[in-house]
Formats: structure tokens, C-alpha cells, sequence
């Protein structure tokens, strides 16, 4: 059963629109989040994180949010341009095993940014 | 700096086969490790390394071998491919395991094709 789940495989957005891509968990025990961004022929790069102790992390137009409660996390980026069409894949880590080799990765949702 | 390099890009093999797929980094980082990513399921790790002569299993292990002579290097070997084994791949790489601290970069990817 997948404990990191991003259920919308894909998403379309205009150019300049906000887009919200979604991420969902299973494990309680989770309290680290990241999210890589994918182009096509090229290996995942880090984006963003946010830690359990926040609520919201912000990084130029990437923010990320986190609803501990409800177990979710969601990626914003306002604007949106066509250079943000890629995968995004969200990953988590376990509060008790902090390293790569224990980081769990979602299935990724492909956003394509409408010119 | 070349980050972390893989060859081939593309492969095809088939069923029963064996070959080695390549990973290079020239950042002097400690951590080292191998993903798979199959539609539909996020990034799977297969075997990883803290460093030179150290190799320890991840989720999806069976049927690859590792070793790691140097910190540069640190090659997937598939004994006798499978159609099972048809996925991309990917190798990583950072200074440390822990995800707090530090940053894991990815090379390019090899598609594998097992007919």
C-alpha cells in the first residue's frame, strides 16, 4: 500500500494561473517533506521541503503547505510558466530514520503549463 | 563539474542477459545510491552506499548487485535480466544520507528495455 500518494497522475494550468498539485500520507510518523520537479530525459532535482514544525514554506513562487491533521501537503506556484511543466514527485521522510535510504516518493503528478 | 553522470542513456537486453549500468560523481560525495521508477509508482530504491566499500540493500534489491571501490563510482549490475526489470533508472548522490542537511542529486537516467 503507497504512503505517499499523489492522486491527480496529471494536471493542466494557463500560463499565469495558479497551480496546485496535491500529496497525501499514510504514516503519522512522517514530519519531513520534499518535492522534486522532473523535465522529461532528465533525473529528479530537489525543489522544496518543509519540516513538521511548519505549516508553510515558501521559496520564490513555490510554496508548500502542510495540514498535519489531515495528512496532506499541497505545492503552489503562482504564476505559473511553461518552464514549470514537468513531473513533480513529493517525498517523505519518517521523524525516526532520517536519512535517503528511508525517504518514501509519491507516484508523481505531470503538470503541463498552457502558453 | 559534471554533477552525477550515467551511462548508457538507452539499453536494450534481452531476457537472461547481463550488463552493468554506470554512475559517476565528481562532487566527493560519501552517499551514493540507485532508483527505479516504474509508470504509475514513485522512485523505488534498489541498493545504496555511505561510502567507499560500503553497500547495503534498499526496497526492491533482488536481482542487481552493487559494490563501491571508490567514492567516484558506484556501478548496478543486473545478473540475468528480466522483462521485470524494464524501467528507468536512476543513480544519486550527497554529501551525507541525512535529508535534513543536505541535498540528493540525480543523474540523467538509463531507460532499460528486457525483452
Amino acid at each position: 500500500d503507497q504512503q505517499v500518494k499523489q492522486n491527480s497522475p496529471s494536471l493542466s494550468v494557463q500560463e499565469g494561473r495558479i497551480s496546485i498539485l496535491n500529496c497525501d500520507y499514510t504514516n503519522s510518523m512522517f514530519d519531513y517533506f520534499l518535492w522534486y520537479k522532473k523535465y522529461p530525459a532528465e533525473g529528479p532535482t530537489f525543489l522544496i521541503s518543509i519540516s513538521s514544525i511548519k505549516d508553510k514554506n515558501e521559496d520564490g513562487r513555490f510554496t508548500v503547505f502542510l495540514n498535519k491533521s489531515a495528512k496532506h501537503l499541497s505545492l503552489h506556484i503562482v504564476p505559473s510558466q511553461p518552464g514549470d511543466s514537468a513531473v513533480y514527485f513529493c517525498a517523505a521522510s519518517d521523524a525516526s530514520k532520517t536519512s535517503y535510504d528511508k525517504v518514501i516518493f509519491g507516484p508523481g503528478t505531470s503538470l503541463s503549463v498552457i502558453p | 563539474n559534471a554533477g552525477v553522470t550515467q551511462t548508457p542513456k538507452f539499453q536494450v537486453l534481452k531476457t537472461g542477459q547481463s550488463m552493468t549500468l554506470q554512475c559517476a560523481q565528481d562532487m566527493n560525495h560519501e552517499y551514493m545510491s540507485w532508483y527505479r521508477q516504474d509508470p504509475g509508482m514513485g522512485l523505488r530504491l534498489i541498493h545504496y552506499s555511505v561510502g567507499a566499500g560500503i553497500t547495503d540493500q534498499g526496497e526492491v534489491p533482488n536481482g542487481y548487485n552493487v559494490s563501491r571501490s571508490t567514492t567516484e563510482d558506484f556501478p548496478l549490475r543486473l545478473l540475468s535480466a528480466a522483462p521485470s526489470q524494464t524501467s528507468v533508472y536512476f543513480c544519486a548522490s550527497s554529501w551525507s544520507s541525512g535529508v535534513y542537511t543536505d541535498t540528493q542529486y540525480f543523474g540523467p537516467g538509463t531507460r532499460l528495455t528486457v525483452l
